[in-house]
């Protein structure tokens, strides 16, 4: 079982500022495979990201994944307000999550 | 617009059984394959089954295997699923969850599920 891991587990930042969160999956995975979702409290996760770097519809460009292997990072470019929340990646093979990156408020 | 529309959550005892729906509108809902994802209060996601387009096929997280099953009508654009045997651990958020791409594509808002005597 692929078994991937996140971190931080929790990211302070300043709106404004760049955040840049780490998934590193515990064998290679393909990078169709990856994808990255976000969830705010009390709401369904969306999906970000997919094939480890392409922007779903409607995804701000300030939002951009990379990576390949095992090591992908998702990078969130001038914070906004509504850009703090919960930030999962996913290897789509075993249907498998991370534990999530949380991006709080400084 | 892709909408997908959970129903069916609730309190049930441990032991007990409920079944869980979701109304799929906005794209051809034959074509694509759905999952279950579920969230338990205050964690991370999930995945707990998916099933094929055409439901000739479905798969399940281990945890769940022989006490839940997934289910589709394509005439009525619905998934399912049946969840027995309940435990105090399946307790969560279950969302339904459109696939593509390789991907959880969109997702519903979700029914809460608390198994809880």
């Amino acid at each position: 079982e692929i078994v991937l891991t996140q971190s931080p587990g929790t990211l302070s930042l300043s709106p404004g500022e760049r955040a840049t969160l780490s998934c590193r999956a515990s064998q290679s995975v393909s990078s169709s495979y990856l994808a990255w979702y976000q969830q705010k409290p009390g709401q369904a996760p969306r999906l970000l990201i997919y094939g480890a770097s392409s922007r779903a519809t409607g995804i701000p460009d300030r939002f951009s994944g990379s990576g390949s292997g095992t090591d992908f990072t998702l990078t969130i470019n001038t914070l906004e307000p509504e850009d703090f929340a919960v930030y999962y990646c996913q290897q789509h093979g075993t249907k498998t999550f991370g534990p999530g990156t949380k991006v709080d408020i400084k | 617009e892709v909408q997908l529309v959970e129903s069916g959550g609730g309190l049930v005892q441990p032991g007990g059984s409920l079944r869980l729906s979701c109304a799929a509108s906005g794209f051809t809902f034959s074509g694509y394959w759905m999952s279950w994802v579920r969230q338990a209060p205050g964690k991370g996601l999930r995945w707990v089954a998916n099933i094929k387009g055409d439901g000739s096929a479905s798969y399940y997280v281990d945890s769940v295997k022989g006490r839940f099953t997934i289910s589709r009508d394509n005439a009525k654009n619905s998934l399912y699923l049946q969840m027995n045997s309940l435990r105090a651990e399946d307790t969560a958020v279950y969302y339904c969850v459109k696939e593509g791409g390789y991907t959880f594509s969109h997702w519903g808002q979700g029914t809460p599920v608390t198994v809880s005597s």
